[in-house]
């Protein structure tokens, strides 16, 4: 099936910095979806990007839809300490996989730089 | 506009249970979906309802089963629970049609 790999797996940050991860996959998607987790609680949807070459901000928060459609983006400017969390990317499973199957990354790791 | 709630927020179990979880659409949805969660991993999907019909399903053995009502809200349910089953599981809602989901707060699952 599709797999979603999201690079870093893990990151530090200092407040003010900018934060830039990605998401990739072999095989096309139509939707690209960015979810935020805080430990022990439920992904809160960040940003959606539903056509190629998309860009969408979400106050400090910017994705992409890569125009390959095979790849996504989301950059964090001015970081600040609440940015801490696990930022998952997720599609909707395309080719031949069950109806409503979001396929996620294994996510990155946002810390605090000590 | 509420969102998508769920039931218990945890949940202590043995093996060889069988438990319930319960979960309400957001306001305007009536498609829900389920979802595993393993410590460190991403979702899992195990199945979704649409019109009360299972409508999708990964790749999950029959002991898990679920229900939607007309009222869309949903219940997944796991009969004989194994270890493994310990997880977050998560529930997510959607208009139809629309690839966009969204989670409530999870119920963990403690197998022991």
């Amino acid at each position: 099936g599709q797999q979603l790999n999201q690079s870093p797996q893990s990151m530090f940050i200092q407040e003010g910095e900018d934060v830039s991860m990605n998401c990739t996959s072999s095989s096309i998607f139509n939707t690209w979806l960015w979810y935020k987790q805080d430990p022990g609680e439920g992904p809160v949807l960040l940003i959606a990007l539903y056509k190629a070459g998309e860009l969408t901000s979400n106050g400090r928060l910017t994705a992409q839809f890569g125009i390959t459609r095979k790849d996504s983006f989301l950059n964090i400017s001015a970081s600040i300490p609440s940015d801490v969390g696990i930022y998952f990317c997720a599609g909707p499973e395309f080719y031949g996989g069950s109806q409503g199957n979001l396929i996620f990354g294994k996510g990155t790791k946002l810390s605090v730089k000590p | 506009e509420t969102g998508v709630t769920q039931s218990p927020t945890h949940l202590i179990k043995t093996r060889g249970q069988q438990v319930t979880l319960r979960c309400s659409s957001q306001s305007g949805h009536n498609t829900v979906s389920w979802y595993q969660q393993a410590l460190g991993q991403g979702p899992q999907f195990i199945f979704q309802y649409y019109r009360e019909e299972e409508n999708g399903r990964g790749n999950f053995p029959p002991r898990f089963s679920g229900l939607q009502f007309p009222n869309y809200s949903s219940e997944l349910n796991v009969n004989a629970l194994e270890l493994d089953d310990s997880a977050l599981y998560l529930c997510a809602s959607s208009s139809p049609g629309r690839d966009t989901q969204y989670f409530g707060p999870g119920t963990r699952l403690t197998v022991l």
